[in-house]
């Protein structure tokens, strides 16, 4: 398996820009969560979704920020619209639920909004 | 999900057994003990778990205390490649993973 995948690596956008991240988590497992991490806080956890339902989206900053899982291979996490900060590492995880089973990230999308 | 205590940095030479510790005092019975790293700019990287026994992967071994109020994280012979962020996180199944701020351990040549 290729592991976690995200997509795109880097992200450049204007202030007030959409933007899409994406993320393929490792197939069978049948839980994802997106994080976000900056040098002011850390690793943080934004959603989480088990079998493609949104389960705590507790994390998400604001109304701006929303996420998506239309099926178990693919989900998306949209920033609109876009601000500078919201310039951090962004992270997908998938899992298996259930066990006690480690967490396996992607390489993250690095998003820089000017 | 309970909360940990990690020393901010360590160092280790090169060659050398690297510790890091992790406080979890307040762990309850059905709480995994986690441990990842994270290599600047990249993902955490899973490095192993434990309930109550003690655990040996390739990539290292975690002592977990007998009341599991703590652990150790032992990297038996430390590289260059082992200059990471090492995080402990406590969590239950079911539970999600919530990162603190980690040990940041610098292998010396």
């Amino acid at each position: 398996d290729a592991g976690v995948i995200q997509s795109p690596r880097h992200e450049v956008t204007e202030m007030g820009q959409e933007v899409t991240l994406r993320c393929k988590p490792i197939s069978g497992h049948n839980s994802l969560f997106w994080y976000r991490q900056t040098m002011m806080r850390g690793l943080e956890l934004l959603i989480y979704f088990n079998n493609n339902v949104p389960i705590d989206d507790s994390g998400m900053p604001e109304d701006r920020f929303s996420a998506k899982m239309p099926n178990a291979s693919f989900s998306t996490l949209k920033i609109q619209p876009s601000e500078p900060r919201d310039s951090a590492v962004y992270f997908c995880a998938s899992r298996l639920q259930g066990s006690s089973t480690e967490a396996f990230f992607g390489q993250g999308t690095r998003l820089t909004v000017v | 999900d309970a909360k940990t205590t990690q020393p901010p940095s360590m160092d280790c030479a090169e060659g050398r057994a690297a510790n890091l510790p992790c406080n979890h005092s307040t762990i309850s019975g059905n709480e995994y003990v986690y441990w990842y790293r994270q290599i600047h700019s990249q993902g955490p990287q899973y490095i192993i778990h434990g309930l109550k026994n003690n655990e040996t992967n390739e990539m290292a071994s975690l002592i977990i205390t007998e009341d599991r109020k703590s652990s150790t994280l032992i990297l038996p012979h430390a590289t260059l490649r082992d200059t990471a962020v090492y995080y402990c996180i406590v969590r239950a199944i079911g539970n999600q993973f919530y990162f603190g701020t980690g040990t940041s351990l610098t292998v010396i040549p």
